[in-house]
């Protein structure tokens, strides 16, 4: 696709539950990044994914976060047992290695849990 | 690992007017970038300018500028002459470029006054 496509876009679910948000990057892009903005706050670093190498899982929070990116491309963030602070804005961002390279933004999955 | 810092929380300044914005970071790599991203109430993330490290220029691209300090690990924004439309949250980021790991500060948010 022309840019980074997240879904759903918008997602409210009952505390305990597990949500699986999807991104998909940008074709040919070899880094794929998770942040967590919540309410009018600064972006949280989740986790990233460059190429083949071992994902950078240093930012989630709990164990109760994972991440996985199949066939370097299309990467599913899963919360289990959902809690009320999970309550945010996910941004998922993809790049290319390489000169001038910028980070290009999906428009974010507001997860509402109640 | 990097860090980037943001030490203004909010600012505001009045129509017309010059602003900047300030951000440190700490790297340990030599090949880096240094990024300005804008999010504007819409959420989507829109890139404002970028700085390679090996450049001693700094970088402008129309009413932006940064004044980017390399030995004091410094990159401020300054936004000239603002409008309205430069209401908006501003991210300072910095991007190694050996490993694509990118970090975000946690935010400025500008308000521009009629």
């Amino acid at each position: 696709g022309a840019g980074v496509s997240q879904s759903p876009s918008n997602k409210v679910t009952e505390k305990g539950k597990d949500v699986e948000l999807r991104c998909d990057p940008i074709s040919g892009h070899t880094a794929l990044y998770w942040y967590r903005q919540s309410l009018g706050q600064g972006l949280e670093f989740l986790i990233y994914f460059q190429g083949n190498s071992a994902p950078d899982k240093s930012g989630l929070p709990s164990d109760r976060f994972s991440a996985e990116r199949t066939g370097g491309s299309v990467s599913t963030l899963t919360i289990q047992r959902t809690q009320q602070e999970d309550s945010a804005v996910y941004l998922c961002a993809s790049s290319f290695r390489g000169l001038n390279t910028e980070a290009f933004f999906g428009q974010g999955t507001r997860l509402t849990v109640v | 690992a990097q860090t980037v810092t943001q030490s203004q929380p909010e600012m505001s300044v009045q129509e017309a007017e010059t602003v900047t914005l300030s951000c440190t970071y700490d790297t340990s790599e030599n090949n880096y970038y240094l990024f300005w991203y804008k999010q504007p109430p819409s959420r989507q993330m829109i890139l404002v300018i970028r700085q390679e490290a090996y450049k001693q220029q700094n970088a402008t691209e129309n009413r932006f500028s940064v004044n980017f300090q390399k030995a004091a690990k410094s990159f401020s924004l300054k936004i000239s002459d603002s409008q309205l439309g430069d209401t908006a949250m501003y991210f300072c980021a910095s991007h190694n470029y050996n490993n694509n790991d990118m970090r975000f500060g946690a935010g400025t948010r500008l308000t521009v006054k009629p």
